[in-house]
Parts: C-alpha cells; structure tokens; sequence
C-alpha cells in the first residue's frame, strides 16, 4: 500500500542549532502538508507545498517539496525550546482525495 | 472562529465494552474526518466524510467501529465491541471541501483505554 516514511525518528538538539527533517512517499504526490503535534497535544496545520521543487518560508522555517513530487524536506533555522514536538508530513498521492500522514520525527531542544 | 469540538477528552473502558466520540467540527466546513492515533504514529484515517456522505472508510474496521454524520454537521463514531489494540486519542478533522481546501483543523482528541 501507499505509505509515507519520515526521518529520523527521533532528532535532539541544542538550542541553536538547525533541525532538518525528511519525508519519503512510496507513490507521486498531488501536493502534501506539514504539521506540528506539541507533546499531549494534536496536529496544527503548518503548510502546504503543491508545486514540483517549491519552496516556501515561514520566519525560521524552510519546507521543500521534491522535483519528483515524491520528498519534501522540513528545516528549522536556529532552533528555540518553543520548537519541542512531533512534525508530521502528509501526502495526498495523485488521484485521490485523502492524505496519508508520515511517521512523524520527534524534536526534543535541549536549553 | 470557534475550533473543531470533540468530548469525551478522557475514556477508560473494559475490552468488549462499547464506547462513542462525539465530534462538532468547525462551521462551514463540509468535510470531517476520524483519525485514530496510536501512541507514537501519525494519524491514521479511518473515515472520510463529505456533508453527511462517506468518501472513504476504506480503513475503517467495520466489523466493530461505526460512523454518522446525520445532519451534514456533527458527527458521532463508535467502538463495539472495544478490544485492547483500540487503545488511541481518536482524533476529528474538518475542513473546506475541494480547491478551497489548505490544511485540516484538528480537535483535542479523545484519548481511550481499553483495559
């Protein structure tokens, strides 16, 4: 079946330093959105990328999505404790209408 | 605007027992979801449903869970009989239908424990 792998699983960090996670689709993608889970908490909507190669900022984070529409890429600049928690990808394969979430990549920031 | 509605927070029942979510998601919004969320994974759909018709519930096991959504806007999903792997925050989702759709607006969840 379809499925969306994130790595890595888990990822600490220094306050500071720069935090990059991956997500990989077994199938092409229509378009695929990211999403923060804090600890206890459910899933916030961060964005959505559609386009082949599109990138899109928001303050210090970068998403990417692949030129295959198959990876994205979700990279936080300068990481701060506010960061803490679960990011998820989700993919809506091409020709469907539902989104298939990733495995998440836990980010714990140590001060 | 007032976000998606989901109650209980909290349920604790015994393997065979049945339980019910309810979901009131956020006005406006034609499409609602069901997630189930096990410990430590994303959320997995388990029914897709677009005003009071179901899209997808090609995940849904529907030997013992159900779903409605009578009126196009509440929505209630249920567990009968519960078993021990059920145990999970059952999540609801709304958003926008088609084009106008970016992003889904998630409840707090519900978190059940079968014991």
């Amino acid at each position: 079946g379809q499925q969306v792998m994130q790595i890595p699983q888990y990822q600490h960090v220094q306050e500071g330093e720069d935090f990059t996670t991956y997500c990989n689709s077994s199938t092409t993608l229509s378009n695929i959105q990211w999403y923060k889970q804090r600890p206890g908490g459910h899933p916030v909507f961060l964005i959505q990328l559609v386009k082949s190669g599109e990138v899109k900022k928001q303050k210090r984070l970068t998403f990417q999505f692949g030129e295959a529409k198959k990876n994205s890429s979700l990279h936080i600049t300068a990481t701060q404790t506010t960061d803490v928690g679960t990011y998820f990808c989700a993919g809506r394969p091409t020709g469907t209408y539902k989104y298939i979430f990733g495995t998440g990549t836990r980010l714990k920031v140590l001060a | 605007e007032a976000g998606v509605a989901q109650s209980p927070r909290y349920k604790i029942i015994e393997k065979r027992q049945s339980v019910a979510f309810w979901c009131n998601p956020i006005s406006g919004h034609a499409t609602l979801y069901w997630y189930q969320q096990i410990l430590g994974q994303g959320p997995k759909l388990l029914i897709q449903f677009q005003n009071n018709g179901v899209v997808d519930d090609s995940q849904l096991p529907k030997d013992r869970f159900s779903a409605e959504r009578l009126k196009g806007v509440d929505s209630t999903l249920k567990i009968q009989p519960a078993k021990l792997e059920d145990s999970a925050v059952y999540l609801c989702a709304s958003s926008l239908e088609g084009l106008d759709r970016v992003g889904d607006t998630f409840g707090s969840g519900t978190r059940l424990t079968v014991v």
